[in-house]
């Protein structure tokens, strides 16, 4: 099974700070990762596919790059909205598999 | 926004079985596949297990495989989690999600899930 290891597992930014969340998987995942962000009470929300593509409605602040087993999300400049938990997530191959989630905070 | 609606969680003993259900009445053309996500209250998300919708093919995380069943009926567009010898370890709000691009399997659509309590 692929492992996704996520980083960090918590984070502490201001409005307006440039945040990174990173995601290794133990092995290739052919650029299928997806990013999601989730709110308390709330079903997830896809926010990035196929490693760097933006989903529809989600604003251009967020995203994502890398490859091969490398990856990462960008909030070039955070907002209020986006106090929330992030989580990367490999579709390549069954079983799909989730990072272990980052938690953004207010500092 | 297609919106999948889950059914069938509730308060069950360890050692007994329960079914899932998910249904997605308002889809006008196949997805990919379906799946099952879990999460226990207050930590994170686990992908339980998927369906590819055209050929059947069905995945499980190693924490369920021997113990879970997953199933499909196209006619009725739904998704079904049989889920026996249960454990506390269940306990979660289980979540139905599904893909809504032909190209890209990313799971776009979630429903707002069914909570399962393993408990005596």
């Amino acid at each position: 099974d692929i492992q996704m290891t996520q980083s960090p597992s918590t984070l502490s930014a201001s409005v307006g700070d440039r945040v990174t969340i990173t995601c290794r998987a133990s092995q290739s995942i052919n650029n299928w990762l997806a990013w999601f962000q989730q709110k308390p009470g709330k079903a997830p929300k896809l926010l990035i596919y196929e490693t760097s593509s933006l989903e529809s409605g989600v604003p251009s602040r967020f995203s994502g790059s890398g490859s091969g087993t490398e990856f990462t999300l960008i909030i070039g400049s955070l907002q209020p909205d986006d106090f929330a938990t992030y989580y990367c997530q490999q579709y390549n191959t069954y079983p799909w598999t989730f990072g272990q989630g980052t938690k953004v905070e207010i500092k | 926004e297609v919106h999948l609606v889950e059914s069938g969680g509730g308060l069950v003993q360890p050692g007994r079985s329960l079914t899932l259900s998910c249904t997605a009445p308002a889809i006008t053309f196949e997805p990919n596949a379906m799946h099952w996500v879990r999460q226990v209250p207050g930590k994170g998300l686990e992908w339980v297990s998927g369906i590819t919708w055209s050929n059947g093919e069905i995945g499980y995380a190693d924490s369920v495989r021997g113990r879970f069943t997953l199933s499909r009926d196209i006619a009725k567009k739904s998704l079904y989690l049989q889920m026996n010898s249960l454990r506390a370890e269940d306990t979660a709000l289980y979540y139905c999600a599904k893909d809504t691009k032909i190209s890209d399997w990313a799971l776009r659509s979630w429903g707002q899930g069914t909570l399962v309590t393993v408990s005596s």
